[in-house]
């Protein structure tokens, strides 16, 4: 049974640097077309797709957000890490990470679907 | 372009057939998922890679595509689909990925 939870701050000042971890089980990121991703949800909004990485440590970002990313795997510990630079208020969401897997990689790795989920967590940007 | 609309609401009758659809232009390259989410909970796939089912999802759940429009369809709807739904796909590069901005089915 694959499990994700994320973990980090609740709350975080503008202009500060958000850093979530994402702890999961179930499966190795050693292991061949396997990534995981990190999606966020401001209240009452959509999701939107923030990063991923895959075993190969291939790496892709928003292109909306990607100069304020950065997205780190840490095999031994089962984790996947993201940082987010320069908060703000509007980046107040919920942040999800999930397990997928990669279709195939020619250089490029193309992605497939998300699942599972984790719980998701709230993060608020407030001075 | 990954440009891409999804209807913001659907309500349909209980034990109705309803569709909800998702268009974009990267969808005559690419297959739609689509994910559930119920207040307060994380998404959930239903459907993946056009039409395939997770294991526990309903047979009522089915995906179609056709041009740059893909479909969730629920046969028979049922009070507990009222949720939001999500499609997501790859953009035209095929390594980003894009999410719909959610469709809310109320099942009356």
């Amino acid at each position: 049974q694959i499990t994700l939870k994320e973990s980090g701050p609740t709350l975080v000042k503008p202009s500060q640097t958000l850093t979530l971890t994402c702890t999961f089980s179930g499966f190795s990121l050693n292991n061949s077309g396997v990534g995981v991703g990190w999606i966020r949800q401001p209240p009452g909004k959509a999701l939107e797709w923030l990063a991923l990485i895959y075993w190969n440590d291939n790496k892709r970002y928003s292109p909306f957000l990607r100069s304020r990313l950065t997205i780190t795997k840490d095999t031994s510990k089962n984790q996947v890490v993201l940082t987010m630079t320069n908060m703000d208020p509007v980046d107040t969401a919920t942040y999800y990470c999930a397990h997928t897997t990669a279709a195939y990689c020619d250089g490029d790795c193309f992605w497939n679907w998300f699942d599972p989920w984790g719980q998701g967590t709230l993060v608020t940007v407030s001075s | 372009s990954s440009e891409m609309t999804q209807d913001p609401a659907v309500s349909e009758a209980l034990g109705q057939t309803v569709r909800i659809t998702c268009q974009g232009d990267c969808l005559r390259r690419y297959y739609a998922n689509w994910d559930q989410q119920k207040p307060g909970q994380a998404p959930v796939v239903v459907i993946y890679d056009k039409n395939n089912r997770p294991s526990g999802i309903p047979d009522r759940f089915s995906g179609s595509s056709s041009g740059n429009t893909a479909s969730l369809t629920f046969t028979g709807a049922q009070a507990e689909d009222d949720a939001d739904y999500y499609c997501n796909f790859r953009d035209s590069s095929g390594n980003h990925v894009i999410f719909g901005g959610g469709t809310k089915l109320t099942v009356l």
